[in-house]
């Protein structure tokens, strides 16, 4: 059965102290990796595409990186406004939706 | 204005009353989705469309329906609200060439029956 499962549930930081949030995945061919980051209230924002192992992408202090079974997204020197839920969905090569994982959710302190 | 918009943003209803969520977006994109969020269960699949003649079941269908009035309309409809539909519901849409392209989100129908 295809599955996306996201470590750890809930994740406290202080500000500056980096860290990661794994994804790990089981799917029939990966078609895309993709990292969303969801504020209270609001819906899913789209972050990152990872089509292939190997492959990196980075945005501020956000880097996301992908292997055949997981995928890290790597948080460096975190602020505040970081505090967020962060999703991690695939696309199998024979599906036509994704498949969410649960989330983690970050916060992080001053 | 937001690319994706969803109304009413909230509704509380009774169970067996039926009920139309509305999404309309400004992106230009051919595939629309339906999914709905529950605490500890992640966001699923209910419909999706990939053009205004093409509708699909998703991965929780039942006691749905979906209506595609034009590339930029697709609606849900619960026939028969039930209290296990209580859940918050997100509209989605992406582009439909190339490489399999990111899905965009409207901010949500929190729907509460009674």
């Amino acid at each position: 059965e295809d599955q996306v499962t996201q470590s750890p549930e809930a994740l406290r930081l202080q500000e500056g102290e980096s860290s990661s949030l794994n994804c790990s995945y089981t799917v029939s061919g990966l078609r895309g990796l993709f990292w969303y980051r969801q504020d209270p209230g609001k819906g899913p924002e789209f972050l990152f595409t990872l089509y292939s192992a190997g492959e990196e992408k980075e945005k501020e202090r956000l880097k996301a990186t992908l292997t055949k079974k997981e995928s890290f997204l790597h948080i460096t020197a975190p602020k505040p406004e970081d505090s967020a839920t962060y999703l991690c969905a695939v696309m199998r090569l024979a599906g036509t939706a994704l498949i969410f994982g649960k989330g983690t959710t970050l916060s992080v302190s001053s | 204005d937001a690319d994706v918009t969803q109304t009413p943003r909230n509704r509380i209803t009774k169970t067996g009353k039926r009920i139309m969520l509305e999404c309309s977006q400004t992106k230009g994109h051919d595939r629309m989705y339906w999914y709905r969020q529950d605490p500890g269960l992640g966001l699923r699949l209910i419909y999706y469309s990939f053009d205004v003649k093409d509708i699909n079941k998703g991965e929780i269908s039942d006691g749905y329906s979906v209506s595609r009035q034009a590339q930029a309309k697709f609606s849900l409809s619960l026939e028969s609200a039930i209290p296990n539909q209580t859940a918050l519901y997100f509209c989605a849409t992406s582009e439909g060439q190339g490489l399999f392209k990111p899905q965009h989100f409207g901010d949500g129908t929190r729907l509460s029956i009674l």
